[in-house]
């Protein structure tokens, strides 16, 4: 298994461009999250998709918007990228939402990131 | 957005000496989970706790659950310099879709 996968690994941008990232993992997972890593910020959760078909906000939602392409894809675009967004992202992924669920449903695995400047 | 509080943000230690992280919020969680992020690369998950007053260990590291469920420690004991790196704890209230991150704290060991 390759577990989260994430491309590209690095990114440029100048203001104003677009650009996907794009995100897949292999464990059957059922939810997927974008976060942002910003120094001193710990990570924030971007959008997230507690199951195929669903998207939801997180903490950081403008300027971005979300694809659940299918139970494997997660993907993140900026339409129009601005140098506040200069960050590395990660993707994750865990099993499965909802009461009842085991406690260990809990894990979340993430990607190995995409570094992404905006000039 | 809520996040954890996490402590020390950083950490300066010699080979082999032993090392004590905590994590504390006002909220209270259900589970626990303690990840570790080496340079240039995503976090990867150590320990996960799941009820309170749980001690889980895994190799070098013991965590522990606190009993007011508000709370969690990380020891790492006898420490190699391939524990440098930044640890996050993190938090899930159960029955949601979001964990609450720490801030981190960054671990340097010195030879």
């Amino acid at each position: 298994n390759a577990g989260v996968t994430q491309t590209p690994k690095f990114q440029v941008l100048k203001t104003g461009q677009s650009m996907t990232l794009q995100c897949a993992q292999d464990m059957n997972h059922n939810s997927m999250y974008w976060y942002r890593q910003d120094p001193g910020m710990g990570l924030r959760l971007i959008y997230y998709s507690a199951s195929e078909g669903t998207t939801d906000k997180g903490e950081v939602p403008n300027g971005y918007n979300v694809s659940r392409l299918n139970k494997r894809e997660f993907s993140l675009r900026l339409e129009s990228a601005a140098p506040s967004q200069t960050s590395v992202y990660f993707c994750a992924s865990r099993y499965i939402v909802g009461a009842g669920a085991p406690s260990s449903y809990n894990e979340q695995f993430f990607g190995p990131g995409t570094r992404l400047t905006v000039l | 957005g809520q996040q954890l509080n996490q402590s020390p943000q950083s950490m300066f230690i010699q080979e082999g000496e032993d090392v004590s992280m905590n994590c504390t919020s006002s909220s209270i969680f259900n589970t626990w989970l303690w990840y570790k992020q080496d340079p240039g690369e995503g976090p990867v998950l150590l320990i996960a706790l799941y009820k309170a007053g749980e001690l889980t260990s895994n190799g070098r590291l013991t965590a522990q659950f606190g009993i007011t469920r508000k709370d969690s420690f990380l020891n790492i004991s006898a420490s190699i310099p391939s524990d440098v790196g930044i640890y996050f704890c993190a938090g899930h209230t159960g029955g949601g879709n979001k964990l609450t991150f720490g801030t981190g704290t960054q671990l340097k060991v010195e030879l």
